[in-house]
């Protein structure tokens, strides 16, 4: 069945370290974003991409690098330059043009910091 | 600067009675408004939207208002059950500069048997 899986679920960082979380989906949609949640806050844009091998920053990208080689696959790598990483990761897609703007989420990677 | 704000952070309602979430908004290009449900350690799922050519959209017990000239939209469920507690955040958007979303900062439903 369709639907956007975030991999792995729990992901713990040492300090000075590179980590990347795994986002796929089969919803055949060509955006993809992905989000932060910090405890009791809302949800703060990253990184997005329209199309395929094109991505733009979101509100907090410093720290955070992205690809998109697939139309499946955006992967968010969290570089030792961010240094608050511990947060809950959501990653998210939809369908491009002038569609209503429902986005649809993955299950998320909580990440902390060893 | 938050273009989207739920005043909120929690609310309690007993099973039954009717639930009504806050959001307000700055920004009046905004033109598409969307609620989102979260579990914990769960990613959001959505819920019901609202174009601004409307004032209200219905779905079962989910109900939005959107109130244009104040900035202002709520949900409300009727009747809330306990399966609703969650935490419900607002999102909006401009229709016609792609799909980005702008969230508030979410209002955690408690719904008491």
């Amino acid at each position: 069945d369709g639907g956007i899986t975030q991999s792995p679920k729990y992901l713990f960082r040492k300090e000075g370290q590179n980590v990347t979380l795994s986002c796929e989906q089969n919803l055949n949609h060509d955006a993809m974003y992905w989000y932060r949640q910090d405890p009791g806050q809302g949800l703060r844009l990253i990184y997005y991409s329209q199309i395929v091998n094109d991505f733009q920053k979101g509100d907090i990208a410093e720290g955070y690098s992205v690809s998109r080689e697939k139309k499946e696959s955006f992967p968010l790598t969290v570089t030792s330059a961010q240094k608050n990483p511990t947060a809950f990761y959501l990653c998210a897609s939809s369908i491009q043009g002038l569609a209503k703007n429902i986005q649809y989420f993955g299950a998320g990677t909580r990440l902390s910091v060893l | 600067d938050q273009q989207v704000k739920q005043n909120s952070p929690s609310l309690s309602v007993q099973e039954g009675r009717i639930s009504i979430l806050n959001c307000d908004y700055t920004n009046s290009m905004f033109d598409y408004f969307l609620w989102y449900k979260k579990y914990p350690a769960e990613g959001p799922t959505f819920l019901i939207s609202i174009s601004s050519i409307k004032d209200k959209n219905e779905d079962g017990r989910f109900t939005v208002f959107l109130n244009k000239s104040a900035k202002h939209l709520s949900l409300h469920i009727v009747p809330s059950q306990p399966g609703d507690s969650a935490v419900y955040f607002c999102a909006a958007s401009v229709l016609t500069a792609g799909n980005m979303l702008t969230f508030g900062g979410g209002t955690r439903l408690m719904v008491k048997p």
